[in-house]
């Protein structure tokens, strides 16, 4: 079955520990984007990628990375320096080209809480 | 900057009744793409509907539709013969195209809807 998968589905770090949420799709599909989830607040953009080797800064990138070096594969490492890291991370992942209204398939989340 | 607005943080409706959930944003453009996702307890955000502004009959889905009237730039979602399943939170989506190919997504706060039986 088609779909994106995100890798754990809870996870605990201690302050000032780096940590990588792992994203993996296989839709074939060339754009890639990770959201974040906050009580009452939506989801607010961290990072996107439109190809490999090529990613975007989204609305609060800060204290966040990403790379891109497969086209299925979009890891976000959460660094120390993100003040507040808890949150449950989405990743999505849209076909990115042509026109038309493409959604954006996401994945099951992560649910990263430190302290 | 786009802002999607959904003014409602909760409501409930009655099994089998019928319920709209209410979202205004706020664009310069002309030609875009407003969604609704649905979001239960599982937290796996599911698609329930799309609309491009540029058409002007409103999308359906079954029993979901909307009313999208782009003068006031306002994209309510009517769920009819409301069921338990529907029983979630709902996101209205307004997408702002980025680099040629890629799009944002910009979500409102969301309005929990629960279902009473």
């Amino acid at each position: 079955d088609g779909g994106i998968t995100q890798s754990p589905k809870y996870l605990f770090r201690k302050e000032g520990q780096n940590v990588t949420l792992s994203c993996e799709q296989n839709l074939n599909h060339d754009a890639m984007y990770w959201y974040r989830q906050d009580p009452g607040q939506g989801l607010r953009l961290i990072y996107y990628s439109q190809i490999v080797n090529d990613f975007q800064k989204g609305d609060i990138a800060e204290g966040y990375s990403v790379s891109r070096e497969k086209k299925e594969s979009f890891p976000l490492t959460v660094t120390s320096a993100q003040k507040n890291p808890t949150a449950f991370y989405l990743c999505a992942s849209s076909i990115g080209f042509g026109g038309s209204a493409y959604e954006q398939y996401f994945g099951p989340g992560t649910r990263l809480t430190v302290t | 900057a786009q802002t999607v607005t959904q003014s409602q943080p909760e409501m409930s409706v009655q099994e089998a009744e019928t319920v709209t959930l209410s979202c205004t944003y706020d664009t310069s453009e002309s030609d875009y793409y407003l969604f609704w996702y649905k979001q239960p307890p599982s937290r796996q955000m599911i698609l329930v509907i799309r609309q491009e502004a540029y058409k002007q009959q409103n999308a359906t889905e079954n029993r979901f539709s909307v009313n999208f009237q782009k003068a006031a730039k306002s994209f309510s979602l009517k769920i009819s013969d409301s069921q338990l399943g529907d029983a979630a939170m709902y996101f209205c989506a307004y997408r702002r195209d980025l680099r040629a190919g890629s799009y944002q997504l910009t979500f409102g706060k969301g309005t929990k809807l629960s279902v009473i039986p």
